[in-house]
């Protein structure tokens, strides 16, 4: 099975800053990433696929790449409503899984 | 506007069972595979089980296999996780998740989620 591995698990930033998200697979998967926000007391949003690909309604400060077993989430220009947790989670074969999520606190 | 709704969590005994279900509007149901993901409390993800859209094929996380099973009922629109011989590791929100394509089989990206159901597995 395919594993992904998030880092950090961690993260302090302020509104306006810019932050990085990264998640590397335990072997190649092309581009089949996507990247979910959770916050406390809601169920996971879909925030990209294909790797780079917004979701529709999607604020375009947030914006994500990568290929084969490396990729990043980048939240530009940080808003108060995107102190949450995120997670990636490769869809390349069965199984799916994800990562093990990033707090991302002010 | 894609609608997943779940109900049928609660409390169960170890050894116990539950039957989830899943009401889903807003789109085409009978296309589209759908999944359950699971979530316990202050914990990451994990995909449970999977259902085909098209033909009847299921999939499930070795942590369930033989225990859960997963069916639909295309004429009313809804998914259900059947959970027998419970344990207290399975205790967990349950979301359920709706496929971002159109397949026969499941393309393992699930972009729609409900607000999940809480499956407490204690004595």
């Amino acid at each position: 099975d395919i594993q992904m591995t998030q880092s950090p698990s961690s993260l302090s930033a302020s509104v306006g800053d810019t932050v990085t998200i990264t998640c590397r697979a335990s072997q190649g998967i092309h581009n089949f990433v996507a990247w979910f926000q959770q916050k406390p007391g809601k169920a996971p949003k879909s925030l990209i696929y294909a790797a780079s690909s917004l979701q529709s309604g999607v604020p375009s400060r947030f914006s994500a790449s990568g290929s084969g077993t490396d990729f990043t989430l980048t939240i530009s220009s940080l808003q108060p409503e995107d102190f949450a947790i995120y997670y990636c989670q490769h869809y390349f074969t069965y199984p799916p899984s994800f990562g093990q999520g990033t707090r991302l606190e002010i | 506007e894609v609608q997943l709704m779940e109900s049928g969590g609660g409390l169960v005994q170890p050894g116990g069972s539950l039957r989830l279900s899943c009401e889903a509007s807003g789109f085409t149901f009978s296309s589209y595979s759908m999944a359950w993901v699971r979530q316990a409390p202050g914990k990451g993800l994990e995909w449970v089980s999977a259902i085909s859209g098209g033909i009847d094929k299921r999939y499930y996380a070795p942590s369930v296999k033989g225990r859960f099973t997963i069916s639909r009922d295309n004429s009313k629109n809804t998914v259900y996780l059947q959970m027998d011989s419970l344990r207290a590791e399975d205790t967990a929100f349950y979301y359920c998740t709706k496929d971002r394509l159109t397949s026969t089989t499941p393309s393992w990206f699930f972009d729609r989620w409900g607000r999940g159901t809480l499956v407490t597995v204690s004595s």
